[in-house]
């Protein structure tokens, strides 16, 4: 199965309402990126952690990343309309150059 | 940020023609470019990684005859869909690595 996965798969919620997505992965990593992608649109980078920090914040976006467990989240807080995209967790293995992607979470936000 | 840059955004081609697809880093120099394609609504698949003045490595399944990468500068590389057929019709991603990937816009090729 794929590196990063992950979940839920889809998630639909209300404008101003906050959305929580998770990605597990499975072996080592350097770090973890995330990226939203509107539909039939290339990858848009959102933010990357690094193997040795915990918690990261951009604007409304913030990223959590616990190595132990092999997972992060990103959260969005006070969704809108315009955050309605696929998001992706990419991670950067120490012993390859490539970074191999989840399935994403679609997200929805209704007006 | 490291910028990607991906040309032709979007193409429509006939069947058995070839069509090449150019993958920039614009602010910075790249050994290693990798090249990603994705089917609607399904995840980037990787198909192989570029490497700077040596040949590409493709992943299990991807045909090298059928897509040819030339990575013949630190900042350019090339992706060749040869004799495309309406079944090579995807999206077609190109990243280069600064510590994090970096991808380019994406490619839309439409085989008729």
């Amino acid at each position: 199965s794929q590196q990063g996965e992950e979940d839920p798969q889809a998630l639909s919620i209300q404008e101003g309402e906050n959305a929580t997505m998770n990605c597990s992965y499975k072996t080592s990593i350097n770090n973890l990126q995330w990226y939203r992608q509107n539909s039939g649109r290339g990858l848009v980078h959102l933010i990357l952690i690094r193997s040795n920090e915990r918690e990261k914040h951009s604007g409304r976006l913030r990223v959590t990343l616990d190595t132990s467990k092999k997972s992060s989240s990103l959260l969005i807080t006070a969704s809108r309309a315009a955050d309605t995209a696929s998001y992706f967790c990419a991670t950067g293995n120490t012993n390859a150059g490539k970074s191999t992607f989840g399935d994403g979470t679609t997200l929805t936000v209704k007006p | 940020g490291a910028v990607v840059s991906q040309h032709p955004s979007w193409v429509i081609c006939k069947s058995g023609t070839s069509v090449k697809i150019e993958c920039r880093s614009l602010d910075f120099q790249a050994t290693t470019m990798f090249w990603y394609r994705q089917f609607p609504k399904q995840s980037l698949m990787l198909m192989a990684t570029s490497n700077e003045g040596s040949k590409a490595t493709y992943e299990q399944g991807v045909e090298k005859d059928k897509f040819l990468i030339n990575h013949a500068s630190l900042t350019l590389s090339t992706l060749t869909v040869t004799s495309a057929h309406p079944e090579d019709s995807s999206f077609y991603i190109c990243s280069a690595r600064v510590e994090a990937q970096y991808f380019g816009a994406g490619t839309r090729l439409s085989v008729l």
